[in-house]
């Protein structure tokens, strides 16, 4: 079982539309949890951190639920510029390895 | 001014060749990364490096040896390249070797095995 587990998509929505993608992770040590975007042949970028009380960063919510071990990424009013794939990653802690999941790509379409 | 740096960005070369490739942060970071991100798009870590030391070494073929002279730095050399080396290899730099910091990426080597 892989480590960390998306729906590759793709999701295709409209501008304006809210979208939500989950990702699940196999090991309950997990201690931290980030969600990156990446652009067509870019390198991935941080987009938000994921924390246990939920956070929020303009219209993008993250949630973390680690009784079922998944980890939601919501973005509202989505914008053409959203398109991207958004990769969720998880990590055991101190000089531990970050997993990347293969990725849930967006398509916003005007 | 860029974070992190890596040379060469395209690499195109025959089988059984031996190649380098170099990657520099200027963030000031501990701690350095190489992943592999193959056709699928999956991102695996290969190794990783704080203040020169080696932490991870995946289960990655011994052809691939990865070398830090200093911690700003952190090389990737491949002997004897083969077909399935083919893929894009991403350096990343943190600053602490823990989980909880960002990764910062550098823009990538797509390399081309043929």
């Amino acid at each position: 079982r892989k480590e960390v587990e998306q729906d590759p998509g793709p999701f295709n929505v409209p501008e304006g539309a809210t979208v939500a993608f989950n990702c699940t992770y196999s090991n309950s040590a997990s201690q931290s949890f980030f969600w990156y975007r990446q652009d067509c042949r870019k390198e991935p970028k941080l987009l938000m951190s994921v924390y246990s009380s939920g956070n929020e960063d303009g219209r993008f919510t993250a949630q973390l639920n680690r009784a079922s071990q998944y980890i939601s990424l919501l973005i509202r009013d989505s914008k053409l510029s959203d398109s991207a794939t958004y990769l969720c990653v998880v990590n055991r802690g101190n000089f531990n390895k970050f997993y990347f999941g293969s990725g849930t790509k967006l398509n916003v379409k005007p | 001014d860029t974070a992190v740096s890596q040379t060469p960005k395209y690499l195109v070369t025959q089988m059984g060749n031996d190649k380098s490739i170099k990657c520099e942060q200027n963030l000031g970071h501990d701690t350095m990364y190489w992943y592999k991100q193959d056709s699928k798009k999956f991102l695996k870590i290969m190794f990783s490096y704080n203040n020169k030391e080696l932490i991870i070494n995946e289960t990655v073929p011994n052809r691939f040896s990865p070398k830090s002279p200093d911690k700003a730095h952190l090389n990737l050399h491949i002997n004897s390249l083969e077909l399935g080396d083919s893929a894009v290899y991403f350096c990343a730099s943190s600053q602490l070797a823990g989980g909880t910091d960002t990764q910062y990426f550098g823009p990538g080597t797509r390399l081309t095995v043929l």
